[in-house]
């Protein structure tokens, strides 16, 4: 069974630093591209990175510079480094498995997301 | 940057089809998805590659895509549809994802 668990989400301050892990089980993790994806409260999905089974990486306009997509195929996690983060950063966080990969991309699995609050 | 767009609303009766549209610039080019999501749980891909479901998705959803418009059809629709529904496709000229802004199903 997939499964894909985050964790690190919890409550900074504007400028400060949150890293999210999402630990994926029940495939072969290193063979899939990963994405992160994020949903403010009330507000629709947005997607944030996308990190490849061989390494390339790619961003939002919104999160480029500040954020960084990172995986540990041995240990089967996925990561994203959160630096820099404002109000607009408050959202849902979740890791999704890319079912395609190649020609396109469709996130046929979900974590359960987990709660980034960027407040003062 | 690429963008698709959805009405923000949509209301069916029970076991009438709905329709929800989502367009962009030659989205027929591209593989459109759909997911559904309830309130407090995260989303489920119910269409993907503009028409394909994955397993478990009930027949009575389908999908289409040409031209600037893809559509998600739900025939016999029920009470359990009710959801936001989101729209996604890839920007390969940029390796980016984007998701419509989203559209509530009230089924009533």
């Amino acid at each position: 069974e997939v499964q894909l668990v985050e964790s690190g989400g919890g409550l900074v301050q504007p400028g400060g630093s949150l890293r999210l892990s999402c630990a994926a089980s029940g495939f072969t993790f290193r063979s899939f591209r990963m994405h992160w994806v994020r949903q403010a409260p009330g507000k629709g999905l947005v997607w944030v990175s996308r990190s490849d089974s061989g390494g390339s990486t790619t961003y939002a306009d919104s999160v480029k510079g500040r954020f960084t997509i990172s995986r540990d195929n041995a240990k089967s996690t996925l990561y994203l480094q959160m630096n820099s983060l404002t109000v607009e950063d408050t959202a849902v966080y979740y890791c999704a498995r890319d079912g395609d990969g190649i020609a396109s991309a469709h996130f046929d699995y979900w974590g359960q997301g987990t709660l980034v609050t960027v407040s003062s | 940057s690429y963008e698709l767009t959805q009405p923000p609303s949509v209301s069916v009766s029970p076991g009438q089809t709905a329709s929800i549209t989502c367009s962009g610039e030659k989205l027929g080019d591209k593989f459109a998805c759909w997911y559904q999501q309830k309130p407090g749980q995260s989303p489920v891909l119910v269409i993907y590659q503009d028409s394909k479901r994955p397993s478990g998705i009930p027949e009575r959803f389908s999908g289409s895509n040409s031209g600037n418009t893809a559509t998600l059809t739900i025939s016999g629709t029920q009470s359990m549809d009710e959801a936001d529904y989101y729209c996604q496709a890839w920007d390969s000229g940029t390796a980016r994802g984007v998701f419509g802004g989203g559209t509530k199903l009230t089924v009533l």
